[in-house]
């Protein structure tokens, strides 16, 4: 069982590269969600999608963008990358909201 | 605004010992609790969950957590913690007037000594 599956696991970008990180879920979830997770900081939610074609902004969606063109894929975006940017990011999809999340493994990004 | 407030950033405990994390939330309107876990090197997991019904929850590995919505908590609690329940635990809502965000508390370490 695939699950949630993220692509990269691990990425080193230099500042004002861009970049997608990608997610694919094969549970046929209607709501995906992008989380960023800082030490001492917990999961913040970058972006989250309800649906094919919508998607909406988190708590901190400056310098990402997504798109959900399939229920499958819900890939980030990120434009001219920033040292701030460095963090751990997590995809997650939900069958039914709110409700129970299911979380991909990760990608741990580090912009130098 | 809706947020998670866990009390502890950073625990330690030997093995055997009883364990409770706190956790308070401030959101408008009905809630479903989360505790998820997050082993080293892991991703996150359900721990257990409040939708509705008995407040006091039971999840995995001997894990239960209950809601008192007077006092806004869903503490977690382990009669007896173990080497193996090391990881951060991170508490989290969402609810029917949040749309379909879940929020996260900032995660408290738990380090068990053996």
């Amino acid at each position: 069982n695939a699950g949630v599956t993220q692509t990269p696991k691990f990425r080193i970008l230099k500042i004002g590269q861009s970049m997608t990180l990608q997610c694919t879920q094969d549970m046929n979830h209607n709501y995906m969600y992008w989380y960023r997770q800082d030490p001492g900081m917990g999961l913040k939610l970058i972006y989250y999608s309800v649906g094919a074609g919508i998607t909406d902004k988190g708590e901190v969606p400056n310098g990402y963008n997504v798109s959900r063109s399939t229920t499958e894929d819900f890939p980030l975006r990120l434009e001219l990358a920033a040292p701030s940017q460095t963090s751990v990011y997590f995809c997650a999809s939900s069958p039914a909201a709110p409700g129970e999340l299911f979380f991909g493994e990760g990608s741990r990004l580090t912009v130098l | 605004a809706q947020s998670v407030s866990q009390h502890n950033h950073h625990v330690i405990l030997s093995e055997a010992a009883s364990l409770e994390l706190g956790c308070n939330y401030s959101y408008g309107g009905t809630v479903n609790l989360f505790w998820y876990v997050q082993y080293p090197g892991q991703h996150l997991q359900l721990l257990l969950k409040y939708f509705s019904g008995d407040p006091l929850v039971k999840g995995i590995k001997g894990f239960e957590a209950e809601f008192i919505k007077s006092k806004f908590s869903f503490n977690l609690r382990k009669p007896s913690v173990q080497w193996s329940d090391t990881a951060e635990y991170f508490c989290a809502v969402n609810g029917n007037t949040g749309g379909f965000k879940t929020i996260f508390g900032a995660g408290t370490r738990l380090f068990v000594k053996a």
